[in-house]
């Protein structure tokens, strides 16, 4: 069974750090693009960063470029996001995401910029 | 960015009836546009990619159509679980973004 899970939220103040993961199931993580969704409170989607296969270059929404890094770890299978310089506005469910991938019979594959696996989350509150 | 626009904010139907929603992209997208459902305390699921292909175990009345800038997902007859917050969301370049949703409630 495929499966993401998230860990590592919490509340923290103005200026501080936490480290999301998320450990996949299922699935080899380094073989898919993946990401990091976030929603505010009340409000919608944002998505904030995106990592492709290999050693290709990562993106970063500019809400959280500079603060943000996002990271795999093939041994374990999982993805990280590294949140610095916490602001109030970062308060939100975090959402790791596995991209959609097409795989063709010849054993290549497509990967496409759609979410195809959400985990369900873990809230991070930036409150003083 | 890619700003999409989703219209109507809500839409309050019954079970049976059918549902026409829109997304409008700030510039074209080709066929980059996918549909999500999210329901109260749940993360998103992935309807419609490439704007009009069904995802895996995506029931048939799902169907989204368009290209460029104007796209439209529409659920033939809803059912009761159907009742939900559908969102757009263009990978046409980076940064991907999702448009604000609308809301499918009972009339």
């Amino acid at each position: 069974q495929v499966l993401l899970v998230e860990s590592g939220g919490g509340l923290v103040t103005p200026g501080g750090s936490l480290r999301l993961s998320c450990a996949a199931s299922g699935f080899n993580l380094s073989d898919f693009y993946m990401s990091w969704i976030r929603q505010a409170p009340g409000t919608g989607l944002e998505w904030i960063s995106y990592i492709k296969t290999g050693d290709s270059p990562v993106y970063y929404g500019d809400s959280v470029k500079g603060r943000f890094t996002i990271s795999r770890d093939s041994a374990n299978n999982s993805l990280y996001l590294q949140m610095n310089s916490l602001r109030a506005e970062d308060t939100a469910v975090y959402y790791c995401a596995r991209l959609l991938r097409y795989d063709f019979w010849s054993g290549s594959y497509y990967h496409y910029q759609y979410v195809d696996v959400w985990g369900k989350g873990t809230a991070v509150a930036v409150s003083s | 960015e890619i700003v999409l626009t989703q219209t109507p904010a809500t839409l309050s139907l019954s079970p049976g009836e059918r549902a026409t929603l829109s997304c409008r992209a700030s510039q074209s997208v080709s066929s980059n546009l996918a549909w999500y459902q999210q329901k109260p305390g749940q993360a998103p699921r992935l309807l419609i990619y490439d704007a009009s292909n069904r995802a895996t175990g995506i029931p048939a009345r799902f169907s989204g159509s368009g290209s460029g800038t104007d796209f439209t997902l529409t659920i033939s007859s809803l059912e009761p679980e159907d009742f939900a917050i559908y969102y757009c969301q263009q990978r046409n370049s980076w940064q991907f973004t999702f448009g604000p949703g609308t809301k499918v409630d009972v009339k």
